[in-house]
């Protein structure tokens, strides 16, 4: 079956720019996360979405990172005024609503702002 | 508190040989432990993961071995072969929310 997939895969911008990476989970998960993975900071926490909840925010390093899930499917994770520290790459995971503890990974989007 | 500490943060291992990383976690309320095998280029993949009301999980050539008391956990791989060389992390997470990651441990091994 479909696992999660992202796109971009890679995306190349000027720093002061938007972003805009899309996340399609796996097919009935109601769960989505998005992390982010670079060099100095290993894998990190942004932000969570569960069913209809209010989203956990508590990882965006700040209010020019947000994100949004439409339908309860496809979340996009936007980036505004990007800065060369927000290089890394991105990662989305999905995982199932009840006792859905298995976070399933996407191959991830690599940003570098020039 | 919501450290996940991972240690080594490199390991070369002989084909054949056992490889082991540990991790070691602070935060009592954490209730899933998983660990990623990570490849270059692409997304972490979920190898195996555990519950603390178990103290070993096997899942053929891979263990977890579980110590709630010392706040521990970590992950063995038996008869180590050169496809096993990749990065691997241990997370944890509370009631299927976001995972606390360790650090990463590239692994390789040498035919």
């Amino acid at each position: 079956g479909a696992g999660v997939s992202q796109s971009p895969s890679n995306k190349v911008t000027e720093k002061g720019k938007d972003v805009e990476l899309r996340c399609d989970p796996i097919s009935g998960h109601t769960a989505l996360y998005w992390y982010r993975q670079s060099l100095g900071q290993g894998l990190e926490f942004l932000i969570y979405f569960q069913g209809n909840s209010a989203p956990d925010k508590s990882g965006l390093p700040s209010d020019r990172f947000s994100a949004e899930r439409t339908g309860g499917s496809v979340s996009t994770l936007t980036i505004q005024r990007t800065q060369q520290e927000d290089s890394a790459v991105y990662l989305c995971a999905s995982s199932r609503s009840t006792g859905g503890y298995e976070q399933y990974f996407g191959p991830g989007t690599r940003l570098t702002v020039t | 508190q919501q450290q996940v500490k991972q240690s080594p943060q490199s390991l070369i291992v002989q084909k054949g040989g056992i490889s082991i990383i540990n991790c070691a976690y602070e935060n009592t309320a954490f209730d899933y432990f998983p660990w990623y095998q990570q490849f270059p280029g692409k997304g972490p993949a979920l190898l195996i993961a555990i519950r603390p009301d178990v103290s070993e999980k096997k899942e053929g050539r891979f263990t977890i071995s579980f110590n709630k008391s010392a706040k521990q956990f970590s992950l063995h791989i038996m008869d180590s072969q050169p496809g096993d060389s990749a990065t691997y992390f241990c997370a944890a997470s509370k009631e299927g929310g976001k995972l606390i990651f360790g650090q990463g441990t590239e692994l390789s091994v040498k035919p």
